[in-house]
């Protein structure tokens, strides 16, 4: 079957712009997380999603930032007015429920500020 | 504050020659600890959960093994495949988990 998808693989945008980042998760998968990965940096947890709600926005790092879930499937990671210090891989994973931690990931969307 | 330290940061190995990774974490009530390895350029996959102290899980070459402090990953004569970077992370029932930085891991032939 079909793994996690993410689209754009990598974007380069301008200062100011804003950016969507889209992932596809596993059908079936309730439970969708988006995670940061800065170069030599571990992984920043953002946000998750339990069906389509997201019980825990506090690993988003600035009000820039937002996601939505719909359908208990595809979500939308979206930063207005980007910063260069956003530029980052950013990560979708998804797993059968909140609390299941055999999260399959997406390849990533590479983001570029400039 | 939930904390996960990986050592060494980076690791060299002869093929065959076994070593252990080591991951110390600070947290409160921990609920899991998971291992993954993440390939250049790819996301993470996943490779154990561990839930208790005591507890060990073997998958092929590795090996990972959890007490009240720290968990290891032994990796038992290694192959230029198991060249990647392997990441531990802990949660303590907030479905939030702590990742550490990584531990890079090159064999060669």
């Amino acid at each position: 079957g079909a793994g996690v998808s993410q689209s754009p693989s990598n974007k380069v945008t301008e200062k100011g712009k804003d950016v969507e980042l889209r992932c596809d998760p596993i059908s079936g998968h309730t439970a969708l997380y988006w995670y940061r990965q800065s170069l030599g940096q571990g992984l920043e947890f953002l946000i998750y999603f339990q069906g389509n709600s997201a019980p825990d926005k506090s690993g988003l790092p600035s009000d820039r930032f937002s996601a939505e879930r719909t359908g208990g499937s595809v979500s939308t990671l979206t930063i207005q007015r980007t910063q260069q210090e956003d530029s980052a891989v950013y990560l979708c994973a998804s797993s059968l429920s909140q609390g299941d931690y055999e999260q399959y990931f997406g390849p990533g969307t590479r983001l570029t500020v400039t | 504050e939930d904390q996960v330290t990986q050592s060494p940061e980076a690791l060299r190995l002869q093929e065959g020659e076994s070593s252990s990774l080591n991951c110390s974490y600070t947290v409160s009530g921990l609920r899991g600890l998971f291992w993954y390895r993440q390939d250049p350029g790819k996301g993470p996959e996943f490779l154990f959960t561990l839930y208790s102290a005591g507890e060990e899980k073997e998958k092929e070459r590795l090996k990972a093994t959890l007490t009240k402090k720290e968990s290891f990953l032994h990796i038992t004569a290694p192959k230029p495949e198991d060249s990647a970077t392997y990441l531990c992370a802990v949660e303590r029932g907030s479905y939030i988990p702590t990742f550490g930085r990584g531990t890079s891991l090159i064999v060669h032939p």
